[in-house]
């Protein structure tokens, strides 16, 4: 089956700790993504990657960072540099760069709570 | 940057009734406008998207216009059943912005039996 998995689907960390959180995608797409959600919010975008060994700083990129290696692959790592860790984090994919419609939807996995404790 | 605004913030209707939310978007060179159903727990999943080239598209009882003139568009959900109950999320990109998305902050829908 192809998707977008996410992993893993909670999780606890202590403050003043790095943590990874972990998103793959077998649908052979160019362009990634990592969202935050707040409750009764929207998606604000934290980065994005267009092409392996590239990324940009989206909205709210502070605290963060991200490394894309691998097409299938792009971690974010929340770092003790972010005051309010505590959200739901959306990773999401989208086709191919070289396509006509370079716009085109955007498939999400089903999401990592991380709660500080 | 684009911004994307969504109203209402919650709407509860009577099972069968229609349902319809309205967005506004500010940047004229966006030109691809896709609607997200999230239920509780899980990630967004796409449920219909227009173009800028076309001003209504329709897909059984989910329907969306487009009004490039005014930079509205708006998802309309007839005979809804008590299923279609979760948060919508309207968005906007432009092609010439890396493709990426600016979203609206979602409408919880509630439909009562």
């Amino acid at each position: 089956d192809g998707g977008i998995t996410q992993s893993p689907k909670y999780l606890f960390r202590k403050e003043g700790q790095n943590v990874t959180l972990s998103c793959e995608q077998n649908l052979n797409h160019d362009a990634m993504y990592w969202y935050r959600q707040d409750p009764g919010q929207g998606l604000r975008l934290i980065y994005y990657s267009q092409i392996v060994n590239d990324f940009q700083k989206g909205d709210i990129a502070e605290g963060y960072s991200v490394s894309r290696e691998k097409k299938e692959s792009f971690p974010l790592t929340v770092t003790s540099a972010q005051k309010n860790p505590t959200a739901f984090y959306l990773c999401a994919s989208s086709m191919d760069r070289f396509s006509p419609l370079r716009n085109t939807e955007a498939f999400f996995g089903q999401g990592t709570r991380l709660t500080v404790v | 940057g684009e911004n994307v605004e969504q109203h209402p913030s919650t709407l509860s209707v009577q099972e069968g009734d229609s349902a319809v939310i309205k967005c506004t978007y500010s940047d004229s060179a966006s030109n691809y406008f896709p609607w997200y159903k999230q239920e509780l727990g899980k990630g967004p999943q796409l449920i219909i998207d227009i173009r800028s080239n076309v001003g209504e598209k329709k897909d059984q009882r989910i329907a969306v216009t487009l009004n490039k003139t005014a930079k509205h568009f708006s998802l309309h959900i007839t005979e809804t059943q008590p299923e279609d109950s979760a948060v919508y999320f309207c968005a906007a990109s432009s092609s010439t912005n890396a493709g990426k998305s600016t979203f609206g902050d979602g409408t919880t829908l509630t439909v009562k039996p």
